[in-house]
């Protein structure tokens, strides 16, 4: 069974430093991993999808990184912002699971940025 | 393009009655949508698949009497919670995948629906 694991589960930064958000997963034999963002009482936001054939992905001040054979993937956020204040929530689809391949998703990171 | 409502944003309801949540694609053709349950501080937890025009698949653990998903159109799912209990309060968050929507397999998600069951 996939777990994945997301520490810390809270994280407090001033303006203006970049930082690394980490995500482990148990099982390698994962499809794709997507980063998303969720602020309080809303949806999800999806930041970044990376292929399993895939080292990283880019957007912005947001890049991802992924280690299949580790069972890791790191967000890196460049020069935060107030506004990069929300919970980071990590998540890998299975492999061969075709059209009804599931998401398994971390318990999220909350992050909050001091002006 | 590839986005996903649900309706109502928010509802609260009585012991005992049931609440139907809409989730619906707005601008492409669902071949899949997914029902996810969210606690406060917890991670997502799946409770169905559901394929157009097919049964729902649940999650070990979910109750299918309980939880009603309905799959009738390609931009149309419906989880309608019978009987509810305040147990049943949560945030209920539904996704959707699309032929030709993002990369293979991508799933978009709507905003959530929170259910608060007095």
């Amino acid at each position: 069974k996939q777990e994945v694991t997301q520490i810390p589960a809270a994280l407090s930064v001033p303006e203006g430093e970049n930082l690394v958000l980490n995500c482990s997963f148990t099982d390698s034999a994962i499809y794709n991993l997507q980063w998303f963002r969720q602020d309080p009482g809303k949806g999800l936001t999806s930041l970044l999808l990376i292929q399993s054939s895939q080292r990283e992905q880019t957007s912005g001040r947001l890049n991802a990184s992924l280690d299949k054979s580790s069972g890791r993937s790191t967000l890196y956020i460049a020069a935060s912002q107030p506004g990069d204040s929300a919970t980071y929530l990590c998540a890998v689809s299975r492999l061969g699971a075709g059209a009804n391949s599931k998401l398994t998703f971390g318990k999220g990171i909350t992050l909050s940025v001091r002006p | 393009g590839a986005v996903v409502s649900q309706h109502p944003s928010r509802v609260i309801c009585k012991s005992g009655t049931s609440v139907k949540i809409e989730c619906r694609s707005l601008d492409f053709q669902a071949t899949t949508m997914f029902w996810y349950r969210q606690f406060p501080k917890q991670s997502l937890m799946l409770m169905a698949t559901s394929n157009e025009g097919s049964k729902a698949t649940y999650e070990q653990g979910v109750e299918k009497d309980k939880f009603l998903i309905n799959h009738a159109s390609l931009t149309l799912s419906t989880l309608t919670v019978t009987s509810a209990h305040p147990e049943d309060s949560s945030f209920y968050i539904c996704s959707a995948r699309g032929i030709g929507q993002g990369a293979y397999n991508e799933q978009f998600f709507g905003p959530g629906t929170r259910l608060t069951v007095l």
